[in-house]
């Protein structure tokens, strides 16, 4: 029972290094999202995704991309990473619309810091 | 655009007691509308949710939610606090449009941090 798996876990960059966090779920579920967590702000959504070759910006997508090739995989990438990045990010993954559906199922996180 | 207020960042209550966790949302149409908590170094967790039907709704560990649409609350409730649901809770909505959803825009708000007191 994988469910969503993240990784890293931690990782630390320098201002304007670039990488990708990687998010993969084995529930077949359609939709995908990645949040950003940040002290007293809650969970802002970055990017999201409703199926394999469709992505949505989010409140906050600026400096993050994200593709989604295959159903299981949705890779957050840093372009140019800069301190207001340093937070924790969390992906998550849903079965559909609907209200059945209507349930988020998260990874354990990435706690990034950017010097 | 959508918005979630959670009143209270910080809320302590003693083991046995009330816990009432307060949400507010503005939307000109009715959202669905949900509770998570998270647990400390965890991702988050959906305690219960409301999409149509019983505005009173029941989740996991003893919650209860009541989604009242005439003052746009869905305020969590626990009769009696035990040790174990110290821990983060966030509310959450997502529109619900005229054309049917818009999947995908779940806004969180800002997260109340329940302490229980022995």
């Amino acid at each position: 029972n994988a469910g969503v798996t993240q990784t890293p876990k931690f990782q630390v960059l320098k201002t304007g290094q670039s990488m990708t966090l990687q998010c993969a779920q084995d529930m077949n579920h359609e939709y995908m999202s990645w949040y950003r967590q940040d002290p007293g702000m809650g969970l802002r959504l970055i990017h999201y995704s409703v199926g394999a070759g469709i992505t949505d910006q989010g409140e906050v997508p600026n400096g993050y991309n994200v593709s989604r090739s295959t159903t299981e995989d949705f890779p957050l990438r840093l372009l140019s990473a800069a301190p207001s990045q340093t937070s924790v990010y969390f992906c998550a993954s849903s079965p559909g619309t609907g209200a059945p559906n209507e349930k988020l199922f998260f990874g354990s996180g990435t706690q990034l810091s950017v010097l | 655009a959508q918005s979630v207020t959670q009143l209270g960042s910080h809320v302590s209550v003693s083991e046995g007691a009330l816990v009432l966790l307060r949400c507010n949302y503005s939307s000109s149409v009715p959202p669905y509308l949900f509770w998570y908590v998270q647990y400390p170094n965890q991702g988050l967790q959906l305690l219960l949710k409301y999409t149509t039907g019983a505005t009173l709704v029941k989740g996991i560990n003893g919650f209860e939610a009541e989604f009242k649409k005439s003052e746009t609350s869905f305020h969590l409730t626990k009769p009696s606090a035990h040790m174990s649901d110290a821990a983060e809770y966030f509310c959450a909505v997502r529109p619900v449009g005229a054309r049917g959803s818009t999947l995908g825009r779940l806004y969180f708000g800002r997260g109340t941090q329940l302490t229980v007191w022995p």
